[in-house]
């Protein structure tokens, strides 16, 4: 059974930098074909794409957010770790973990964690 | 932002059919990239509907169905059920954005 599961602060102030955890159990990120996204939902808008990592090391970036994110991953430890940094009040939002097999499908999620942005 | 266009919402009385439009272009939808449905309900984990357009993972009931032609997709739902009260999400992969991309979301009302 796969889950994945987000951890990090709730409240960052702006020009922080956030750092969120994605801890998995239920497959192993060094299988091949396997990847982790990174994904968020502004209140009561849409969802929005910001990275991935793959089971090859290799990542991927939202264009308009590559300047500010960073993706890695601790495979022994079955996490993956996301970095923004100088977060703005427009950063607010939910932010999920995904799985990824082979395709471009994300096929299992976690629950999400709200992070604001404010003074 | 979002690369895919759907309607804003949707609704329908319970046991009617509706369906929601995912439009893109020719450098995600209509290049040949597969086409995927979400269900979101507050506080709980975005649900896999359909994957690779037509397919549907186990546990999800037939009455979600998925279609794709040429630069679009769309998600059908008969027999509407009250549980079926939700944001709708679609997504696939992009060419010139080299990654996922989303749908603008749909809210599906049960009246």
């Amino acid at each position: 059974q796969i889950t994945l599961k987000e951890s990090g602060p709730t409240l960052v102030k702006p020009t922080q930098t956030l750092t969120l955890t994605c801890t998995f159990s239920g497959f192993s990120l060094s299988t091949s074909g396997v990847g982790v996204a990174w994904i968020r939902q502004p209140p009561g808008k849409a969802l929005e794409w910001l990275a991935i990592i793959y089971w090859d090391d290799d990542k991927a970036y939202s264009p308009s957010l590559k300047s500010r994110v960073s993706i890695t991953k601790d495979t022994s430890k079955n996490q993956v770790v996301l970095t923004m940094t100088d977060m703005d009040p427009v950063d607010t939002a939910t932010y999920y973990c995904a799985h990824r097999q082979d395709t471009s499908v994300l096929d299992y999620w976690g629950q999400g964690t709200l992070v604001t942005v404010s003074s | 932002q979002s690369v895919l266009t759907q309607p804003p919402s949707v609704s329908g009385a319970p046991g009617q059919r509706v369906t929601i439009s995912c439009t893109g272009s020719s450098s995600n939808i209509g290049t040949g990239y597969d086409v995927h449905w979400y269900q979101l309900l507050p506080g709980t984990a975005p649900k896999l509907l359909i994957y690779a357009n037509t397919n549907r993972p186990s546990g999800v009931p037939d009455r979600f169905s998925g279609s794709k032609s040429g630069t679009s997709a769309s998600l059908a739902i008969t027999g509407l059920q009250p549980e079926d009260e939700a944001d709708y999400f679609c997504q696939s992969y992009d060419n010139n954005l080299r990654g996922f991309v989303f749908g603008t979301g749909t809210k599906v009302t049960v009246l």
